[in-house]
């Protein structure tokens, strides 16, 4: 059962644009992790929120965690060709298994 | 320099012939997982590890086996592979904070005829 929802699941933009990918679930979670990946690479991390409502800026990339930890969205500000990639939200259940659910993913292409 | 390798890199193999995908880190992360990635199902964890001698099922553990002998190692073993299990692996460690950063490895792609 997938437990993390994502949208869009495509992603084709012109270079200056901006977008807001969107994490969704019915589910809480204790955190939430974004990752970016490359092609024949795995993810890298991006950010982790922790707190409801907590929002964190890594340059032009604004992460949001839901009041209630149960959702999240990354917004990119003016997006460049380097911000192609594969972009993964990862929650960390809230039941002390450890266990990880990853979103589906959203692949971004920016156009020059 | 901080990593975590997965050998081998490509596999192609045959139904029912046993295979084991070796993972290592050399970051003495006491937590350490493996997923399979598939189009249009995102990452699904196969098993984790807390540490030495302790593994546990993640949401798709059927027809895997892990052992965890050593803090670094954490191989991944079909006893009998089937073709649903061909997919692109990836085993990923972190220290033991829940909230910690999971450091991936390049991927291990494999394909069961």
């Amino acid at each position: 059962t997938q437990l993390l929802e994502q949208s869009p699941q495509f992603l084709s933009i012109q270079e200056g644009e901006n977008l807001t990918v969107y994490c969704n679930s019915s589910s809480v979670f204790s955190s939430l992790q974004w990752y970016r990946q490359e092609p024949g690479e795995g993810p890298v991390l991006l950010v982790t929120v922790v707190t409801g409502g907590e929002v964190k800026k890594l340059k032009r990339l604004t992460f949001q965690f839901g009041d209630a930890r149960k959702d999240s969205s990354l917004h990119i500000t003016a997006a460049q060709p380097g911000d192609t990639g594969l972009y993964l939200c990862a929650g960390v259940r809230d039941s002390g298994t450890y266990k990880y659910i990853f979103g589906t993913g959203t692949r971004l292409k920016v156009l020059a | 320099e901080a990593q975590v390798t997965q050998n081998p890199r490509y596999l192609i193999t045959v139904t029912g012939k046993k295979l084991t995908v070796t993972c290592s880190q050399n970051m003495n992360h006491e937590y350490m997982s493996w997923y399979r990635q598939d189009p249009g199902l995102g990452l699904r964890q196969i098993y984790y590890s807390m540490n030495v001698e302790v593994t546990d099922k993640g949401d798709v553990p059927e027809g895997y086996k892990v052992s965890r002998k050593e803090k670094r190692n954490f191989p991944l073993i079909l006893e009998s592979p089937s073709p649903n299990q061909t997919s692109l692996y990836f085993c990923a460690s972190r220290t033991s904070g829940r909230h910690n950063e999971q450091f991936f490895g390049p991927g291990t792609r494999l394909t069961v005829l």
